[in-house]
């Protein structure tokens, strides 16, 4: 069974670039969730796709976009990047659209400069 | 507001030395309460699940308790491999909503 993965692990960016994280689900799973965790905080939820559309969003702005593809897979996008984008990125899959026992991927580690 | 305070912060413990961690939560109406472990650089790892008042799920050297107010998870004679973060979460009742995390415990044991 194939666990989560997530790329790239670590990226450096400026302010106002723009940057594209990747995940692949876990086996047998179509649900991925997306959470940002700043240094010392719990994660914060992003967004989840559901078979490819977006299945809630939590308090961030249009900026932060995503996309699901059909093999399940997903990408987070973030344009205009700020400093307090500084993060840890975790991607989570889980079974049939729910947020119950998240497969959390080793995350990408997001410096902005 | 739906709320998740984990305390303490950091706690450091003797190898053998049981102590235990809190979550405290306000939520209108509770789905579940998870507890995960984080080890550096690393993804939560998911632990236990409980969902009504009373409840007790173990894990080894872990076991998760639920109040109404708050969760505990008890460590018994913890080893050093059990040094990592663990998070607590909430979902909500309302259908389809995303877990809120509380801060951690970052728990250290040295031998």
């Amino acid at each position: 069974e194939t666990g989560v993965t997530q790329s790239p692990t670590h990226l450096i960016k400026t302010r106002g670039q723009q940057v594209t994280l990747r995940c692949s689900s876990q086996s047998g799973h179509n649900t991925v969730s997306w959470y940002q965790q700043a240094l010392g905080q719990g994660p914060q939820f992003i967004f989840q796709y559901y078979r490819e559309e977006e299945n809630g969003r939590g308090n961030f702005p249009p900026r932060f976009s995503g996309l699901q593809f059909p093999n399940y897979s997903s990408e987070l996008n973030v344009n205009a990047l700020e400093l307090d984008d500084s993060a840890l990125y975790l991607c989570a899959s889980s079974p049939a659209g729910g947020h119950e026992k998240l497969f959390f991927g080793s995350g990408t580690q997001l410096s902005v400069l | 507001e739906d709320q998740v305070t984990q305390s303490p912060e950091a706690l450091r413990l003797q190898e053998g030395e049981s102590s235990s961690l809190n979550c405290s939560y306000t939520v209108s109406g509770l789905r579940g309460l998870f507890w995960y472990r984080q080890d550096p650089g690393k993804g939560p790892e998911f632990l236990f699940t409980l969902y009504s008042a009373g409840e007790e799920k173990e894990k080894e050297r872990l076991k998760a308790t639920l109040t109404k107010k708050e969760s505990f998870l008890h460590i018994t004679a913890p080893k050093p491999e059990d040094s990592a973060t663990y998070l607590c979460a909430v979902q909500p009742n309302q259908a389809g909503t995303a877990l809120i995390f509380g801060k951690g415990t970052t728990l250290s044991v040295s031998s």
